[in-house]
């Protein structure tokens, strides 16, 4: 069955960068889009942007240009997300989710990113 | 930005009776080639969200029939009929029209 497994919890502190990870199994990871999703604490939903795992190919929400950089290993089914230059405000839970047609079925568990000195 | 908006933002339901969640789009979701690109989610406590509803009225895989989605192009509702105990959670409509995909800020359904 499908899963994508996120990488654990992280407290970083403010300015730096953290790297989380979304692994793929029970499909051909490089057939399908992955998306990454924000949630802030009690907050709705903020679709970041996507990879498509086959051509590295990716589509970014405008507003996380130059915050976060997409990326995947085939090797491993692996996709991951870099944030960088982290403030207070990237503290939430962050999702990978698989596209296809119908839509986002498929979720991670979600990572808990906090920014804290 | 496509703004979707909720409401109400929470709702309290006795088991059995059903309820209705609505969303406003600030932009037709209607693509010209006859699809409206909403979709409904259920984000249970301490859980990702899943998908419900998919092009304005479509079940998704494994999701009861008492769920069912309906609208026009920029007004949509979701139904829940005979609500149960497994239903409590936050309801997010989203459209996956344009970029940024985005989604509405949630309603909560509690039970009475």
């Amino acid at each position: 069955q499908v899963k994508l497994l996120q990488s654990g919890a992280a407290l970083v502190k403010p300015g730096a960068s953290v790297k989380m990870s979304c692994k793929a199994s029970g499909y051909t990871f490089t057939d399908y889009w992955v998306s990454w999703v924000k949630q802030s604490h009690g907050k709705s939903l903020e679709w970041i942007g996507e990879i498509y795992p086959n051509s590295g190919a990716t589509n970014f929400n405008e507003k996380f240009k130059g915050k976060a950089t997409l990326t995947v290993d085939k090797s491993t089914s692996t996709a991951y997300m870099e944030l960088s230059r982290l403030t207070s405000e990237d503290s939430a839970i962050y999702y990978c989710t698989r596209w296809e047609l119908p839509g986002y079925r498929y979720w991670g568990q979600g990572v808990m990113v906090t920014v804290s000195s | 930005d496509i703004v979707m908006t909720q409401a109400p933002l929470s709702v309290s339901v006795t088991p059995g009776e059903s309820a209705s969640i609505s969303c406003r789009s600030s932009k037709s979701l209607l693509h010209s080639n006859g699809i409206t690109y909403v979709y409904w989610y259920l984000q249970k406590p301490g859980k990702s969200p899943q998908l419900l509803i998919y092009r304005m009225s479509n079940l998704a895989s494994g999701v009861p029939d008492r769920f069912s989605g309906s609208g026009s192009e920029t007004d949509f509702t979701l139904k829940i009929s005979r609500v149960e105990a497994e239903d409590v959670g936050i309801y997010y409509c989203g459209q996956l029209l344009e970029n940024p995909y985005t989604f509405g800020a949630g309603t909560k359904l509690e039970l009475k």
